[in-house]
């Protein structure tokens, strides 16, 4: 089972919908966890990161599930500029806050 | 603010060649400092990290190198480019308990 794993997509929904992606996780100790989104061609920036009581910005919700080992991304009302791709970060643990990438979500926003 | 700098924004470098590509900081002192590499279709994989002046923790052996002259600098290298090393290189700011990276704007390589 590798590190970290995300479903590639594409997620390819309309204006308006509601979507989740799933990151799961082999390490049990990991103890930080992020979300990224990743514009084409262009780096990584953070876009929250997510608390074991599950947090909230906007019209993002992050929530973790320590039990499966998974975090979740739920976007609402997506919108044509929510395109891109979403890499969920997790942390090594064993008192490494590093963290494994994974390969990333696509989703697509269509009128 | 921390702000991070990186450059070139693309290279093209023929196989045999050497690299230095460079990354600096503003904002902050004695900052985590880390270099990704993002090959096409690929995940980022750690290819060094830096606590401080002088330390380096490589992760993956391969022809790459990295220093950090300066506490706001760090600087991947290469004596001899293989086409294997093209990719996306990320220079990677923070992290810790709390707070993610923020990244440079990258490096696009194409080894030809």
């Amino acid at each position: 089972r590798k590190e970290v794993e995300q479903d590639p997509g594409p997620f390819n929904v309309p204006e308006g919908a509601t979507v989740a992606f799933n990151c799961t996780y082999s390490n049990s100790a990991s103890q930080s966890f992020f979300w990224y989104r990743q514009d084409c061609r262009k780096e990584p920036k953070l876009l929250m990161s997510v608390y074991s009581s599950g947090n909230e910005d906007g019209r993002f919700t992050a929530q973790l599930n320590r039990a499966s080992q998974y975090i979740s991304l739920l976007i609402r009302d997506s919108k044509l500029s929510d395109s891109a791709t979403y890499l969920c970060a997790v942390s090594r643990g064993g008192g490494s806050y590093i963290p494994t990438f994974g390969r990333g979500t696509s989703l697509i926003v269509h009128p | 603010s921390q702000t991070i700098h990186q450059w070139p924004a693309t290279l093209v470098q023929p196989v045999g060649s050497p690299l230095s590509l460079e990354c600096t900081v503003e904002g902050t002192s004695n900052p985590n400092l880390y270099w990704y590499r993002q090959a096409a279709g690929r995940g980022l994989q750690l290819l060094f990290y830096s606590v401080g002046i002088g330390q380096i923790s490589s992760e993956v052996p391969q022809n790459l190198s990295a220093s950090r002259p300066q506490d706001r600098q760090f600087i991947l290298s290469s004596k001899k480019l293989l086409l294997s090393d093209s990719g996306f290189y990320l220079c990677g700011l923070g992290g810790g308990s709390r707070g993610g990276y923020t990244f440079g704007s990258g490096t696009r390589l194409t080894v030809v």
